[in-house]
């Protein structure tokens, strides 16, 4: 497999589930993020890895923990969400050094909180 | 504050040209990001561009005006596989993994 790849695609959960949505990437690349994109709303920056280490965490509610155990792979774990929290959430990564370094998309993980 | 704006929708017919604006107001600025993004998909990069002028790369092509905030995406020879968000993002500066996103455009191309 080449790129970002993200896991599960598409996920209903209940508002007292526990679940983790996985990314991992065949590139490279030693910064991985996390982001929200909800309709009619720009993308949201979640969190920033670096080299394994969180580097940004943008006031990002407790019920969302990220975990990056190395730099192939990210973990959003998710528990007691709410409706509003029903969205796509997307991983990227790109090679943190130097300016204009684009970032590769996963495809995704359409979350719905019912 | 922070500001990006770009047109909602666009429509345009297959073949022709179509220019999708983008402005910006940040405190900083990194260079500018365009992405496409079709329905249900990750997006993609298509371009950077950190100086003044047009950056072409096939049938797309960006222009950038630091003065005026400024960019704009030129999608030439408009093939109906074109119809998707465009997403313009800026780079914050000082920090280069931090990007400030616009809504997106939704182009339709029209056969």
């Amino acid at each position: 497999e080449t790129g970002v790849t993200q896991t599960p695609r598409h996920l209903v959960m209940g508002m007292t589930n526990k679940k983790s949505l996985k990314c991992e990437q065949h590139l490279g690349h030693n910064a991985m993020y996390w982001y929200k994109q909800s309709a009619k709303k720009p993308l949201e920056l979640m969190f920033v890895y670096s080299l394994e280490e969180r580097v940004e965490n943008n006031s990002v509610p407790s019920r969302f923990s990220p975990e990056c155990p190395n730099s192939s792979h990210l973990f959003l774990h998710l528990h007691t969400l709410q409706p509003e929290d029903s969205a796509l959430y997307l991983c990227a990564s790109s090679q943190d050094e130097g300016e204009g370094t684009e970032a590769f998309f996963g495809q995704g993980t359409r979350l719905t909180v019912v | 504050g922070q500001n990006i704006d770009q047109p909602t929708e666009m429509t345009a017919t297959e073949g022709a040209i179509v220019q999708i604006n983008c402005t910006y107001q940040t405190s900083g600025f990194n260079g500018l990001f365009w992405y496409q993004q079709h329905a249900g998909e990750a997006p993609t990069f298509l371009s950077y561009n950190v100086l003044d002028g047009l950056e072409e790369k096939g049938r797309f092509s960006s222009f950038l005006s630091r003065s005026k905030g400024y960019s704009y995406l030129l999608l030439k020879e408009l093939q109906m596989k074109d119809s998707a968000s465009y997403l313009c993002a800026v780079m914050h500066a000082g920090n280069n993994r931090k990007l400030i996103w616009g809504l997106g455009t939704s182009l339709a191309v029209n056969p």
